[in-house]
């Protein structure tokens, strides 16, 4: 069975501490992204991956970055958190064979932030 | 980049066939309709996706008519478990389309027993 694996699913943090969000897929997928949800905005894309080492701004980074050293592995970072930071956190994959791919948005079960 | 239009909420009752309707006006020559379901504390689930007329498979059927300026996810005979927000996406397919999808708010179905 695909797996997306977000390590922590509900975390507590203090104004200004390093928070770290880590993403494993076992897909096998080039793609791999990190979402926000807040209700009534809906999902929105922070950053995404295509390929390792690589990275890409989504429609709110600021606040954010991220680290994709291996393939499977794509790491969210908070580098001093704020409380407009709590929310829940999304990582999800996908991948996309020329002319057979759905290019089909795999997600990981959430990680909730709070920023006291 | 398409942008989507569905209704913030709906209630239905068990056993009922379920149409949620999705605008999407400014739809592009190479854009795919996709639709996914999330229920409470989980990651969007995929559920179907389609290109025009009609597409079907073991969950749900999509309708997309000829202009592709809106389409209906139905879902047939629905159960309590169907209670979940559903997402209407527009966007096109490749290798790194996905990062171009946006998700709207979504349709809150509430089912009833």
């Amino acid at each position: 069975d695909v797996k997306v694996t977000q390590s922590s699913r509900y975390l507590v943090k203090r104004t200004g501490e390093k928070v770290f969000l880590e993403c494993v897929q076992d897909m096998d997928h080039e793609n791999m992204f990190w979402y926000r949800q807040d209700p009534g905005l809906g999902l929105r894309l922070i950053y995404f991956s295509y390929d390792v080492k690589m990275k890409e701004k989504g429609d709110i980074p600021e606040g954010y970055s991220v680290s994709r050293e291996k393939k499977e592995r794509f790491s969210l970072i908070l580098e001093s958190a704020s409380t407009n930071q709590t929310s829940m956190y999304l990582c999800a994959s996908s991948s996309y064979k020329r002319g057979a791919d759905t290019g089909e948005l795999f997600f990981g079960e959430g990680s909730r932030l709070t920023v006291l | 980049l398409a942008k989507t239009t569905q209704p913030i909420s709906m209630d239905s009752y068990e056993g009922q066939e379920v149409n949620i309707t999705c605008s999407h006006n400014n739809i592009a020559t190479n854009d795919y309709i996709t639709w996914y379901q999330q229920f409470p504390s989980q990651g969007p689930r995929f559920i179907i996706q389609g290109y025009k007329t009609k597409v079907t498979n073991e969950v749900a059927s999509l309708f997309i008519p000829a202009d592709r300026k809106s389409s209906t996810l139905s879902l047939p005979r629905v159960s309590l478990s169907d209670t979940a927000v559903y997402y209407c996406l527009v966007g096109p397919r490749g290798y790194s389309s996905a990062s171009k999808i946006i998700f709207g708010s979504g349709t809150r179905l509430s089912i009833r027993p």
